[in-house]
């Protein structure tokens, strides 16, 4: 399994929802990366986990809270969100940075819409 | 500090033509460099990587890539572009130390026009 699988593939939710966008990979890497992608732009760093550890947060407000439960899951949980958060959220994961350095393998994201 | 330049915002090349997209990066010490692909609406394909060791890599697709440390680039190449190339490409750069452990510095992309 060379995938880097990301649930929902498209979510729409309210200012006042919460919700909590998954992420799964099953290539043994120790560390996993939430980015964010608005169009016609590069993706932005959220977070990195590192054997399961927070090692980066890119000062990314609170209402963006990461979780990482083992190794092999990484969650986005979601509350009060602005519309102008709407974007395409992706997750990837890299083998470990002592192995490959930070070469990622990306999931096929998420399209997050906030109304 | 790391950063990427991808000078070509939009490239427009027809069908059966060579390709390059170029790609200059600001890094201390020898970089981690890559090249990825995106069709819209979708996620990141990595095409190729380079760490060390011969600076002419191969991908998937067709693509190459060269690494010159004198000119700080890392232009990537194909000789015959297919339609089904049309995409954004994002060349990046990747830190290996410090509190920077694990980050990808992105380019701002190049977005790809096939003509048939």
């Amino acid at each position: 399994d060379t995938e880097v699988t990301q649930t929902p593939k498209h979510l729409v939710m309210g200012m006042t929802n919460k919700k909590s966008l998954k992420c799964e990979q099953h290539m043994g890497h120790r560390a996993m990366y939430w980015y964010k992608q608005k169009a016609k732009k590069p993706p932005e760093l959220m977070f990195v986990y590192s054997y399961e550890k927070l090692s980066i947060n890119e000062s990314v407000p609170s209402r963006f809270s990461p979780e990482c439960p083992n190794s092999s899951l990484l969650n986005l949980h979601l509350h009060a969100l602005q519309p102008e958060d709407s974007a395409l959220y992706l997750c990837a994961s890299s083998p470990g940075f002592w192995t490959a350095g930070p070469e990622a393998f990306f999931g096929q994201g998420t399209r997050l819409t906030v109304v | 500090a790391q950063s990427v330049t991808q000078p070509d915002i939009h490239i427009t090349v027809s069908e059966g033509a060579s390709l390059e997209l170029r790609c200059n990066y600001s890094y201390g010490a020898t970089p981690y460099l890559f090249w990825y692909v995106q069709s819209p609406g979708q996620g990141l394909q990595l095409l190729l990587k380079y760490f060390s060791g011969d600076t002419l890599v191969q991908g998937i697709k067709g693509f190459e890539a060269e690494f010159k440390r004198s000119q700080s680039s890392f232009n990537l190449r194909k000789p015959s572009v297919h339609w089904s190339d049309a995409a954004e490409y994002f060349c990046a750069v990747g830190a290996d130390r410090g509190s920077t452990l694990g980050r990808l510095y992105f380019g701002r992309g190049t977005q790809l026009t096939v003509w048939p």
